[in-house]
């Protein structure tokens, strides 16, 4: 069966560093979605992407985040310069055709651990 | 906030009752949706309800809205200990998927 792929599955890195999560949606998906969840709360919606660009985002998504397809198969979210409380398990969605299907498919998530 | 709050925080239940697990929202919406997520993994779809639909039934999964409320409620029958996971209900305000989760239900299915 189609999946969503995340990598990496963890990730340690220091505060102030660059990090990128990559995520492979099912092939045939044309609406992508990042969101995250910190540990012990709620799933938070970050971003949405259709088209090359992005949908609608949340207040969360500010400029140290951003989002890029490079490559028509791959979908990443870049955090520029982490801060402690950007650790999070980050979770990358993919959905066929938007609000008409509704079903989102959800990958394992990144673990992102921010010294 | 149009989050949903999830009731009861968590549920304990012996393999073959019913667990009933309701959430509550706050804006009016597109649609509902309910998920499954087990410990440190991904989030499962399980069935969507829109506003105009009062009931939904997939297999052993019985989902109610009341927009008047604002409420809805998911029914597990005859639950097995694979049910064991925390469930979500998700409100879409436009239809778009921008989805804003509960706080969740934990469900422990005692063999």
């Amino acid at each position: 069966e189609p999946e969503v792929t995340q990598t990496p599955s963890h990730q340690v890195t220091q505060m102030g560093q660059e990090v990128i999560l990559r995520c492979v949606p099912i092939s045939n998906h044309l609406y992508f979605y990042w969101y995250r969840q910190i540990l012990g709360q709620k799933v938070e919606f970050l971003v949405s992407f259709y088209n090359n660009e992005i949908s609608e985002k949340s207040e969360i998504f500010d400029d140290q985040f951003s989002v890029e397809r490079p490559d028509g198969s791959n979908f990443t979210l870049k955090i520029r310069s982490t801060k402690l409380e950007d650790s999070a398990m980050y979770f990358c969605a993919s959905n066929l055709a938007g609000g008409r299907t509704g079903e989102l498919f959800f990958g394992e998530g990144s673990r992102l651990t921010v010294l | 906030s149009q989050q949903g709050e999830e009731d009861p925080q968590a549920l304990s239940i012996q393999e073959g009752e019913n667990a009933t697990m309701n959430c509550s929202y706050k804006t009016s919406i597109n649609n509902l949706q309910w998920y499954r997520q087990n410990s440190g993994r991904g989030l499962v779809h399980l069935i969507l309800i829109r506003s105009n639909e009062r009931e939904k039934h997939s297999g052993r999964l019985r989902v109610t809205l009341d927009t008047s409320k604002k409420s809805s409620s998911l029914l597990i029958t005859a639950s097995r200990a694979a049910d064991t996971a925390s469930y979500f209900c998700a409100t879409d305000i436009s239809g778009a998927n921008n989805l804003f989760f509960g706080t969740g239900t934990r469900l422990t299915v005692i063999p």
